[in-house]
């Protein structure tokens, strides 16, 4: 079965410290990891996709990398406007059109 | 430009009380979704749509029913309304499906009582 999890759940984190979020997949024939930022009382936003084993994309301090069996947000010196639930998402080839999401990150940077 | 528009955004219902939740799109996205989000549970699929007249069910359709009679929407109904349907509703399109990104509406903040 297809499965996405996140951890941890959630992270505090002092304003300009570094740190990661995690998201371990089991997908048959990934198509695709998504990973989504999500305020509170608003929906999912978009933020990055990536494809295959050894991808990077960068935003601003957010960074997502991609392996094998897992994904990885870095967030560089983090600002308090970066706190928010960040949710990752994958596509799978026995899934088509369906996205499967873990439990999310909820991220808080105090000043 | 709107994007992903949900109606309404917030409601209360009685048990066995009858709604449709309405998802509109100006995108011209071919996919749409229906998730459901509750706390510790994450974003579960309730039933998605890969085109005009077309619907599937997701991970935990049942109790609902969809429609997607025109491309830009698609309606989300519950017949009669349990309190385990008490949850936040989020739509979303996507130009070509799951391994295109996914726009989502601001959700929907559903009660039964």
């Amino acid at each position: 079965e297809d499965q996405v999890t996140q951890s941890p759940e959630a992270l505090r984190l002092q304003e300009g410290e570094s740190s990661s979020l995690n998201c371990s997949y089991t997908v048959s024939g990934l198509r695709g990891l998504f990973w989504y930022r999500q305020d509170p009382g608003k929906g999912p936003e978009f933020l990055f996709t990536l494809y295959s084993a050894g991808e990077e994309k960068e935003k601003e301090r957010l960074k997502a990398t991609l392996t094998k069996k897992e994904s990885f947000l870095h967030i560089t010196a983090p600002k308090p406007e970066d706190s928010a639930t960040y949710l990752c998402a994958a596509h799978g080839s026995s899934n088509t059109g369906k996205l499967i999401f873990g439990q999310g990150t909820t991220l808080q940077v105090k000043p | 430009n709107a994007g992903v528009t949900q109606t309404p955004k917030f409601r209360v219902l009685k048990t066995g009380q009858s709604m449709t939740l309405l998802c509109a799109q100006d995108m011209n996205h071919e996919y749409m979704y229906w998730y459901r989000q509750d706390p510790g549970m994450g974003l579960r699929l309730i039933h998605y749509s890969v085109g005009e007249g077309t619907t599937a069910k997701g991970e935990v359709p049942d109790g609902y029913n969809v429609s997607r009679l025109k491309k830009q929407n698609f309606l989300l109904g519950l017949e009669s309304a349990a309190p385990s349907q008490t949850s936040v509703y989020f739509c979303a399109s996507s130009p070509r499906g799951g391994d295109t990104e996914a726009f989502f509406g601001q959700g929907t903040r559903l009660t039964v009582v």
